[in-house]
Formats: C-alpha cells, sequence, structure tokens
C-alpha cells in the first residue's frame, strides 16, 4: 500500500487561507469516506483534527474544515495562526485486508 | 479522561528484540482497537498494524508481517508491540493509538510515544 501524496510544504501568511491536498487511489480516499487529518508539534504525538472527511473532534477550531473530491482529500486552515505551524498528516481506511495508510506529510509554515 | 501511557526509551542492538507497552486508562482496552505507528526520525507517520477486539484478529501491515506483534493483557488494560530482527532502520518513535469509528478508521488518542534507537 503506498503513502498517499501530499505536497511537502505550505505556507501563508498570518490571518490567509491555505489548502493542503491529499490524494490518494480509488482503493482508498476515492472510495471510502474514512479521511482522517493529524496535525504534528515538533516532539509531539500527532493530534486528531478531522474525521470521515469533514468532521471535526471536540474541542478542534472550526478553522479546520476537510473535504474530498475523487481521489483527492483536502485540508484547509482558515485565518491561519502562528500556532498551526506543523506537520499535517492525512489518513485513509484502505479495506479490511490493509486497513490504513498514512500520507507523506505537509509541513505548514506561517510567515 | 482517556491517556495512553508508554514505556520509556531504549537503545538496542542490529538482530535483538524489543517490546513496548501502552497502557491505557479512562476506558476499557476492549471497547476500542488499538494501533502502532512509528516515525523515523525526520520522517512521516508509518502505520505497522491494529487490533480489533470485536474481530479478536490484528492486522499488520505488509512490510511487517512476520517482524512484528501486538498482544494485549486485558486484565492490566495494557497493549503490547515486539519487533523482532531489528536493524537501523527500526530506529524510530513508535506511538500507540485508540481507533475510534468504523473498524478503528480514525485515531482519536495517542501515546507520548516511545524512542528506539537501534545502534551497533
Amino acid at each position: 500500500q503506498s503513502a498517499l501524496t501530499q505536497p511537502a510544504s505550505v505556507s501563508g501568511s498570518p490571518g490567509q487561507s491555505i489548502t493542503i491536498s491529499c490524494t490518494g487511489t480509488r482503493s482508498d480516499v476515492g472510495t471510502y469516506h474514512y479521511v482522517s487529518w493529524y496535525q504534528q508539534h515538533p516532539g509531539k504525538a500527532p493530534k486528531l483534527i478531522i474525521f470521515e472527511v469533514s468532521k471535526r473532534p471536540s474541542g478542534v477550531s472550526n478553522r479546520f474544515s476537510g473535504s474530498k473530491s475523487g481521489n483527492t482529500a483536502s485540508l484547509t486552515i482558515s485565518g491561519l495562526q502562528a500556532a498551526d505551524e506543523a506537520d499535517y498528516f492525512c489518513s485513509s481506511y484502505t479495506g479490511r485486508n490493509t486497513l490504513f495508510v498514512f500520507g507523506t506529510g505537509t509541513k505548514v509554515t506561517v510567515l | 479522561q482517556v491517556q495512553l501511557e508508554q514505556s520509556g526509551p531504549e537503545v538496542k542492538k542490529p538482530g535483538a528484540s524489543m517490546k513496548v507497552s501502552c497502557k491505557v486508562s479512562g476506558y476499557t482496552l476492549t471497547d476500542f482497537s488499538m494501533h502502532w505507528v512509528r516515525q523515523a526520525p525526520g520522517k512521516g507517520l508509518e502505520w505497522m498494524g491494529s487490533f480489533d477486539p470485536e474481530d479478536a484478529e490484528p492486522v499488520y501491515a505488509q512490510k511487517f508481517q512476520g517482524k512484528f506483534t501486538m498482544t494485549e493483557d486485558t486484565s492490566a488494560d495494557t497493549a503490547y508491540m515486539e519487533l523482532s530482527s531489528l536493524s537501523v532502520d527500526d530506529t524510530a518513535v513508535y506511538y500507540c493509538a485508540r481507533g475510534n469509528g468504523f473498524l478503528g478508521h480514525y485515531l482519536d488518542n495517542w501515546g507520548q510515544g516511545t524512542l528506539v534507537i537501534v545502534s551497533s
């Protein structure tokens, strides 16, 4: 199972919106509505910020939103803040035999 | 409050085996699936496998089949992962994470990570 493809880096100024793409195949993102996104600050464990494409766990800011079209999922961060500077990883369910795959990861820089 | 507490860092020689524990609190281990994820230095997240208590069957990423074993001590609410025949490429931070939703497809709580260094 190959990793989902994400851009290596995305940057934006405070207050701007940025979008991170996550491209898979018909075997994962394209078939299942089970795409999640994780935020990871340096030296910390990942934190779930989006699940089932567009749902936010309790306590996660509504500045984070998710969507999907075909084989590509997207994470949008609006009103960019310094605290949003982190690595972001997508993941997708891939079926009962292999279950799970992560994206390659995107480093978000706040200029 | 859900918590996953992992065992401490380890240094291992190539060819050795390692075992990492993950003690959960705030929920019952058998009510959710448990996933293991690793992250090599400066690299991305790599899913290793998971154990779904409903199926009682582990699912391993193909890359780790035969090398990676997951077990659970339900009486102690503790999950374990064991990796054998270690090589320097196994140097990484290893995370346990609780799976939620259909077949545990999203990881809603994570352990703090266990650094394992493989070096001669």
